[in-house]
């Protein structure tokens, strides 16, 4: 099946850095991935939508001036967490649809990026 | 009310019990529905579509009731490693935005 690799897969980071998220499709081309956040004990909830070549969109209530996407190519789609505090401290998980070869609707989740500000 | 409810659990059952999840969704309009595993601190992993004529996988049967608004999974002969958290989960719409569930958590004991 299709690979979606994602990097780094945890991250420590000090209140007030940015941090970096790249989530790539090994396989196969996406023109859309999406970023979803899991708090503890709860279920993924959809962030932004990432749309190759062109501007994020982002669910209510998320910040695009705070949660950068860009989708530069179609294998490549990173998110930054600017001036990141404690309580962005969550398990980002992006996804990726294989745009090319029509798998339809099958969305392959990467393995996900545990983030923890102190 | 959230867009897809599921009861949290967790079901504690024996190996070779047989259980039952359900699942509820506030969108009528939603055309695609799935099951998904999650394990611990791990990424989601497609478990199977659901189709409204009801579908079977193995252990696995899926079962959908759009008048109802309505998902089931029904697994067989559970097994310990069925322990998961399990998640429903409905494709919001034509841009391929899926809606998660809380998930449901099974643990399936000796």
């Amino acid at each position: 099946g299709a690979v979606v690799s994602q990097h780094p897969s945890r991250v420590i980071c000090k209140s007030g850095t940015s941090v970096k998220i790249e989530c790539r499709s090994l396989d196969f081309q996406a023109t859309t991935m999406f970023w979803y956040r899991q708090f503890p004990k709860q279920s993924l909830m959809l962030m932004a939508t990432s749309n190759e070549g062109s501007k994020a969109t982002y669910e209510q209530g998320v910040e695009k001036d705070k949660f950068l996407i860009n989708h530069a190519s179609l294998t490549l789609s990173t998110l930054t967490v600017t001036s990141a505090h404690p309580e962005d401290s969550s398990f980002y998980i992006c996804s990726a649809r294989d745009s090319v070869r029509g798998r339809g609707e099958t969305q392959y989740f990467g393995p996900g990026t545990r983030l923890l500000v102190l | 009310r959230k867009e897809v409810e599921q009861d949290p659990g967790p079901f504690n059952v024996p190996e070779g019990a047989t259980v039952a999840f359900n699942c509820t969704y506030s969108n009528s309009a939603s055309q695609s529905f799935f099951w998904y595993r999650q394990d611990c601190r791990k990424e989601p992993k497609l478990l199977m579509s659901v189709y409204s004529s009801g579908n079977e996988d193995g252990r696995f049967t899926a079962q959908l009731n759009r008048a109802s608004q309505y998902i089931s999974l029904l697994i067989r002969d559970s097994k310990l490693s069925d322990s998961a958290t399990y998640l429903c989960v409905v494709n919001r719409n034509a841009g391929n935005m899926l809606t998660f569930g809380g998930g449901t958590r099974l643990m399936v004991k000796p």
